[in-house]
Parts: structure tokens; sequence; C-alpha cells
């Protein structure tokens, strides 16, 4: 059974770098084809995909995040980390860790963090 | 402005049919059969409801089907049931410079 769970702050201030952590299980990072992205939701608004890494760490960036975004994985923790930099309120949103089933379909979510930027 | 269009809103009686239309370009939707379809109930995570245009994954119901024509994709959703009223997000892989995946601006389903 695959699972994801996200962790990391609720509340960060603007101008700090936010780190995410994905906590998975059901699955390896080693194993060809895998990849686990993550993806993002402001507040009433629409998804918003934002990075995956694949198991042979390629790594595919948002265009327009790409100068504020770093993706990690850790294989022998079953952990991806997502760093975004310089937070702005407007980057407040619902944060999903996603598994790749293929293409661009995500077939397994974690339930979402919630991280609010604010002064 | 999301990459893929789909219409805000549409709503179905009970037992009624609907589809939702996503339109996108050639570098996605009308490029590749990457076409997929998400359920979202207020406060939980998006749930894949089709893949590759129109393959249910396994304990999805047969009454969500997807095709495509062109550079539009359709989710259709027959014999209508309350449980089926969710926001729906349409996502296609691109070509589009570096970007891997783009979603649809979602639509919410409504079952009077």
């Amino acid at each position: 059974q695959i699972t994801l769970k996200e962790s990391g702050p609720t509340l960060v201030k603007p101008t700090q770098t936010l780190t995410l952590t994905c906590t998975f299980s059901g699955f390896s990072l080693t194993t060809t084809g895998v990849g686990v992205g993550w993806i993002r939701q402001p507040p009433g608004k629409a998804l918003e995909w934002l990075a995956l890494i694949y198991w042979n760490d390629d790594k595919r960036l948002s265009p327009s995040l790409k100068s504020r975004l770093t993706i990690t994985k850790d294989t022998s923790r079953n952990q991806v980390v997502l760093t975004m930099t310089n937070m702005d309120p407007v980057d407040t949103a619902t944060y999903y860790c996603v598994h790749r089933l293929g293409g661009g379909t995500f077939d397994y979510w974690g339930q979402g963090t919630l991280v609010t930027v604010s002064s | 402005q999301s990459a893929l269009t789909q219409p805000a809103s549409v709503s179905g009686s009970p037992g009624q049919s609907i589809t939702i239309s996503c339109t996108g370009t050639s570098s996605d939707v009308g490029g590749y059969n990457y076409v997929s379809w998400y359920q979202q109930h207020p406060g939980k995570a998006p749930k894949l409801m089709i893949f590759e245009v129109s393959n249910r994954p396994s304990g999805v119901s047969n009454r969500f089907s997807g095709s495509k024509s062109g550079n539009t994709a359709s989710l259709t959703i027959s014999g209508l049931q309350a449980e089926d009223e969710a926001d729906y997000y349409c996502s296609s892989y691109t070509s589009s410079s570096t970007l891997y995946v783009v979603f649809g601006g979602g639509t919410k389903l409504t079952v009077l």
C-alpha cells in the first residue's frame, strides 16, 4: 500500500525559506520509472504542479518557480524534500506530495499540509 | 490563469449524465494521450479518476469515462449521484518549455 505524508512548518514569514518533507512508504525511489512530486493549491484556487524527482535523480521544476525551488531525495529514508526560497503571502497554499504513475499522472496523494505565509 | 480551460461549473440532477470539457493546445492535450482527471471533495486531497485519457484506476466507478478529440478532453459522469458533487480537475503532460504537467482551473459539479 502506497502512502505519502507531508511535514513541515504551518507558518512562515515573508522572505523566509520553506522546507517541506515528504515521507513515503509502499514503493522505492530506486525503482526504475518511479517519481515523486509536489503540487500546491492556494485556498479556493486550482492545483499547480511544482516539481518532480525521478528514481535516477532527474528533476523537473515549474518554470515560473524554478529559481526558487529545489527538490532532493533521500532514498535511505524514503523521503523527498522540497525547498522554496523567498516565500511570499501568495505562496500560501496546501502543499501535496504525490506519487507519479506515468506521463503526467499522479495516482497517490498525501493528505496535504497547509502553509501560511504571514508576518 | 490556468493552462487548460475548464468550465467553472456544471450541474445535473441525480441519474442524469454530465460532461466536463478540458481545452488545451497541441503542446499538451492534443499532443499526448496523458490526460488525467481528478475529483476533489472539500477539505480532501484530489483523487485520480481517469488517466491516459480514458483509463480508470482500480476501484473507480465505471460511471466515469474519459475521451479526447483534438485539443479538448472530456470527462463524462453518467447516472449522477449526490456523492459525485465535487471539484474536478483535468491535467495533461506538456512539452511546453520545461513544464512537466499542466492543470485546468477546475470545475465545480453540483448535483441538484
